[in-house]
């Protein structure tokens, strides 16, 4: 069964540092997709990065990096240089294809705090 | 374009009322979906639509009723509201291209609070 984990409930960075938000995800299918959003206090989810499970690439979207580790089924969140504006909630989602659309499983998030 | 718009942003409801939760998009995405968001959760997934007239149960799909008569709308039905569904809602969208990398885009959501 899909499952996509988040072992850390909350984390704290300094301002300017690099953070990894950790995820690990469980399926046996062999095309999926990797997402990370990210809810800020005002509650709406923004989608920041995706990874294929084809892609050979770690995918990069400005300060934001996946680190894609197939074999381990992980799917970390780097963040660089954060700023006080990335405090939020951030979430990984897997999806997975089902027939011609994909199901998505959230894991229950991580909450940051970028402390100046 | 408006991406994905829900109403209302907030809304008391008392056990066994009914109510609509709006949703629309205007990116002709093909496939819509509701979800609630409770403490602690991540997003679980409550029906979805795969287009025009075609909608299915997700994984917590009871107390509530969808339909979609058009791409643009997919509303959320409470037929009688139970302190259980107290909730952040949010509905989703993307299109249908069969790729694992296609992007659910979210509206802002519905705080639902039913006492």
């Amino acid at each position: 069964a899909q499952k996509i984990t988040q072992t850390q409930p909350g984390m704290f960075v300094q301002e300017k540092e690099a953070v990894t938000l950790d995820c690990t995800y469980d399926t046996s299918d062999p095309s999926y997709g990797l997402f990370w959003y990210k809810q800020p206090s005002s509650g709406e989810m923004i989608f920041l990065i995706y990874q294929g499970s084809y892609d050979q690439q770690n995918a990069t979207e400005g300060r934001y990096s996946l680190n894609f580790q197939k074999a381990r089924k992980s799917a970390n969140l780097v963040i660089s240089a954060s700023q006080l504006g990335d405090s939020a909630m951030y979430f990984c989602a897997m999806s997975s294809p089902i027939y011609n659309f994909n199901k998505f499983y959230f894991g229950s998030g991580t909450k940051l705090n970028v402390k100046p | 374009n408006a991406g994905v718009t829900q109403t209302p942003k907030f809304q008391v409801l008392k056990t066994g009322q009914s109510m609509t939760l709006q949703c629309a998009q205007d990116m002709n995405h093909e496939y819509m979906s509701w979800y609630r968001q409770d403490p602690g959760m991540g997003l679980r997934l409550i029906h979805y639509s795969v287009g025009a007239g075609i909608t299915d149960q997700g994984e917590v799909p009871n107390g509530y009723n969808v339909s979609r008569s058009t791409t643009e709308d997919f509303p959320l039905r409470l037929l009688s509201a139970a302190p259980s569904q107290t909730s952040v809602y949010f509905c989703a969208s993307s299109f249908l291209s069969g790729r694992a990398t296609d992007t659910q885009y979210f509206g802002p959501g519905t705080r639902l609070t039913v006492l």
